[in-house]
């Protein structure tokens, strides 16, 4: 049973599209997240939802957009794709507070390569 | 904003052990990880340490923490080939509300046979 699991695993798509990443944990989580990792593998947050609610939302360009049907769930669209937009798009979750000691549960990620 | 930095590369022989550095700038880290990502995976929680520990031994894996120079290490004693991987600092200050970790650039560990 995948404890995070993210669709699609790889992403080819053309610039100006829009597309969609979809996370579901099972975990009972409370607290979901998407980060970015680019080329040079570093990653950063992007969103952080809390019970369905925004929590966490860094300096992203508005063309990005999470939405959260429930807990378990944290979706993430991305409207007029660039090419700057390619890297591994990682959802997480966590029980808690992930900045107090709480492990953070990665999926293993969504590749998306746009041409 | 807060700075994790680490060098991008490490090398070592298989059964040596591996030391991997991290420093961080933000002097109200509370908490500081190490995860791990294997190729084509997610990053796991390998170990973590709080701010007013300067060291944590878990079986083959040791941090240590110098919390003046803001400088955390991960030693892999024994390494082994499984080893290999891209390992991750991250810290955060656990501020009430504070549901962020801010990730290191990651150092790829190379075991060789």
């Amino acid at each position: 049973d995948t404890a995070v699991s993210q669709t699609p695993k790889y992403l080819v798509t053309q610039m100006g599209n829009d597309k969609s990443i979809k996370c579901e944990q099972n975990l009972g989580h409370d607290t979901m997240y998407w980060y970015k990792q680019d080329s040079k593998k570093f990653l950063k947050i992007m969103f952080s939802y809390n019970n369905k609610e925004l929590i966490i939302n860094e300096t992203v360009p508005n063309r990005f957009s999470p939405k959260s049907p429930d807990k378990a769930h944290l979706n993430l669209h991305i409207n007029s794709l660039e090419l700057g937009d390619s890297a591994v798009y990682f959802c997480a979750s966590s029980p808690g507070l992930a900045g107090k000691g709480g492990e953070l549960f990665f999926g293993e990620g969504s590749r998306l390569t746009v041409l | 904003g807060e700075d994790v930095e680490q060098s991008l590369f490490l090398s070592v022989r298989e059964g040596d052990s591996s030391v991997i550095n991290c420093t961080y700038t933000d002097s109200s880290s509370t908490y500081l990880y190490w995860y791990k990502q294997e190729p084509g995976a997610g990053l796991q929680l390998l170990t973590y340490i709080f701010s007013n520990m300067d060291m944590k031994q878990d079986q083959r894996l040791t941090v240590l923490l110098n919390k003046k120079d803001k400088h955390l290490s991960l030693r892999i004693a024994d390494t082994q080939t499984g080893d290999s991987a891209i390992y991750f600092c991250a810290e955060s200050n656990g501020q009430t509300g504070a549901n962020n970790l801010f990730f290191g650039t990651g150092t790829r560990l190379t075991v060789i046979p």
